[in-house]
């Protein structure tokens, strides 16, 4: 079953602007990653935030959860276009042991 | 360090047929996991490996299998193909080790006629 339900499925922005994604998600977790894929290309991994972490940066991409609302939000500064692919967060333990449950993806498009 | 790599990239095959997939994690990498990808589905987990045991498994029929060899490569088999099968198949790698995050390859893209 899907845990993360990202939110907007699709978003179409100019280049330069902002882009916000939205997750949500149903149960406790010890962590929540942000990947990013390209069409029928294999998932890369953007940021993974501690379920006691709040806030999380790496370049362009700024990461934020709160466990309270079981939500997180990524946020892509200055996009270009080539960050135009679908972006997934997925929730587990990490490392490969039980699995990471993957949302459907929010595919973002970047208009030069 | 060489990434994941999946073969073959395509592969078509016929309903009730078998298929093996292949995937070579990066080096130093003992955890390999696959997963099933469908635009109606999305990503799926299907298999956990680790130093040659299997950790974990989706909510899959039997005909999924896989196995780890001692080089911590991978194999996944499915046998007695429905055309619900097609699929995109990931091949992810980790360290294994908690909070680790995978590391994918681009994947094997199976039809089944």
């Amino acid at each position: 079953s899907q845990q993360g339900e990202e939110d907007p499925q699709a978003l179409s922005i100019q280049e330069g602007e902002n882009a916000t994604m939205n997750c949500s998600y149903k149960t406790s977790i010890n962590n929540l990653q942000w990947y990013r894929q390209n069409s029928g290309r294999g998932l890369v991994h953007l940021i993974l935030i501690r379920s006691n972490e709040r806030e999380k940066h790496s370049g362009r991409l700024r990461v934020t959860l709160d466990t309270s609302k079981k939500s997180s939000s990524l946020l892509i500064t200055a996009s270009r276009a080539a960050d135009t692919a679908s972006y997934f967060c997925a929730t587990g333990p990490g490392g490969g042991a039980d699995g990471l449950t993957f949302g459907k993806g929010t595919h973002l498009i970047i208009q030069p | 360090k060489a990434g994941v790599t999946q073969t073959p990239r395509y592969l078509i095959k016929t309903r009730g047929q078998q298929v093996t997939l292949s995937c070579s994690p990066i080096s130093g990498h003992r955890s390999v996991s696959w997963y099933q990808q469908t635009p109606g589905q999305g990503l799926q987990f299907l298999f956990e490996y680790f130093s040659e045991t299997q950790r974990n498994k989706g909510n899959f029929p039997g005909r999924f299998s896989g196995r780890q060899f001692s080089n911590s490569r991978s194999e996944m088999n499915v046998s007695t193909l429905e055309l619900g099968d097609s699929a995109l198949y990931l091949c992810a790698s980790s360290p294994g080790t908690y909070n680790s995050p995978l590391h994918f390859g681009n994947g094997t893209r199976l039809t089944v006629t």
